[in-house]
C-alpha cells in the first residue's frame, strides 16, 4: 500500500520569508501523481501544485515550487515570499496513475508571523 | 457553477441516530469520491464513484455506512447506529474521469462536520 509520510507537525515562518515543507511517500508504482493542498481554517481543501511522476522538471506555481526527488521518493513544497494568506495546514498527497484515489499525509500547519 | 456543495456544513446528532448527508459536484465531474478526516489527521479515503457506479470501498466503510448516486448527479452518505467514533469532517471531492483516460484533479468540497454525543 502507498504511505505518505509529513515528518512536521508545524512550522512558522516570518512574513516575506521562504520556508520548505517536507513529504516522503512511498511506492513500487512508476506512474504516479503528487500533490500539495492547502486547507484553511474551515475552508475548503484547494489545490497548491502538482508533479507528474514521469516529469524530470520541478513543477513551479507562483511562488510555491516543489523539490521532487524520485529516486529518494521525497516531495518538498517550497513557499517564497510567504503571506499571511499562507497560513493553513497543508497536505501532500499521491494518487496512482489514472485511479484518482488520493492517498494523504498527515498534514503541516503552517503559521506566518507577520 | 460555485463548486463542490456539501450539505449540512454541521451535524450533532445522538448516539444511536442515523444521519445523511448530501454533496452536489461539479456538474460535469463524473467522479464523486468521499473522504473523513478527524481532528489532526489527512483524510481517508471511503469510497468513490464513476457516474451511479461505486467503483472502490475502503474497508473503512463498515457496514452502517452507505453511499449512492443514484442519477450520477449528487451523492448521499448515509451513517446508521452513529457512534462516537464517527465523529469527524466528511468530505465530498469530484473529478473528471476523461475518454483520453486522464483524471483532472479532485475539487473539495467544504466539508460536513459531523458531532457524536
Amino acid at each position: 500500500a502507498q504511505t505518505v509520510t509529513q515528518s512536521q507537525p508545524e512550522m512558522s515562518v516570518q512574513e516575506a520569508e521562504t520556508v520548505t515543507l517536507s513529504c516522503t511517500y512511498d511506492t513500487s508504482e512508476s506512474d504516479y501523481y503528487l500533490f500539495w493542498y492547502k486547507q484553511p481554517p474551515s475552508r475548503q481543501m484547494i489545490l497548491v501544485i502538482r508533479q507528474e511522476a514521469y516529469k524530470q522538471q520541478n513543477a513551479t506555481e507562483n511562488r510555491f515550487s516543489v523539490n521532487f526527488q524520485k529516486a529518494a521518493k521525497s516531495f518538498s513544497l517550497k513557499i517564497s515570499d510567504s503571506q499571511l494568506g499562507d497560513a493553513a495546514m497543508y497536505f501532500c498527497a499521491y494518487r496512482r496513475g489514472a485511479h484518482n484515489k488520493l492517498v494523504f499525509g498527515a498534514g503541516t500547519i503552517l503559521r506566518v508571523k507577520s | 457553477d460555485t463548486g463542490v456543495s456539501q450539505d449540512p456544513r454541521h451535524k450533532i446528532t445522538k448516539r444511536g441516530q442515523n444521519v445523511t448527508f448530501r454533496c452536489d459536484p461539479i456538474s460535469e465531474h463524473n467522479r464523486l469520491y468521499w473522504y473523513r478526516q478527524t481532528l489532526g489527521q489527512g483524510p481517508e479515503f471511503l469510497t468513490y464513484f464513476q457516474n451511479e457506479a461505486q467503483l472502490e470501498k475502503s474497508r473503512l466503510l463498515s457496514d452502517r455506512f452507505s453511499a449512492e448516486r443514484p442519477k450520477g448527479s449528487f451523492s448521499t452518505l448515509e451513517i446508521q447506529r452513529t457512534e462516537q467514533g464517527d465523529s469527524a469532517m466528511y468530505l465530498c471531492a469530484s473529478s473528471l474521469a476523461q475518454w483520453t483516460g486522464g483524471v483532472t484533479e479532485a475539487f473539495f468540497g467544504q466539508g460536513t462536520r459531523l458531532t457524536v454525543v
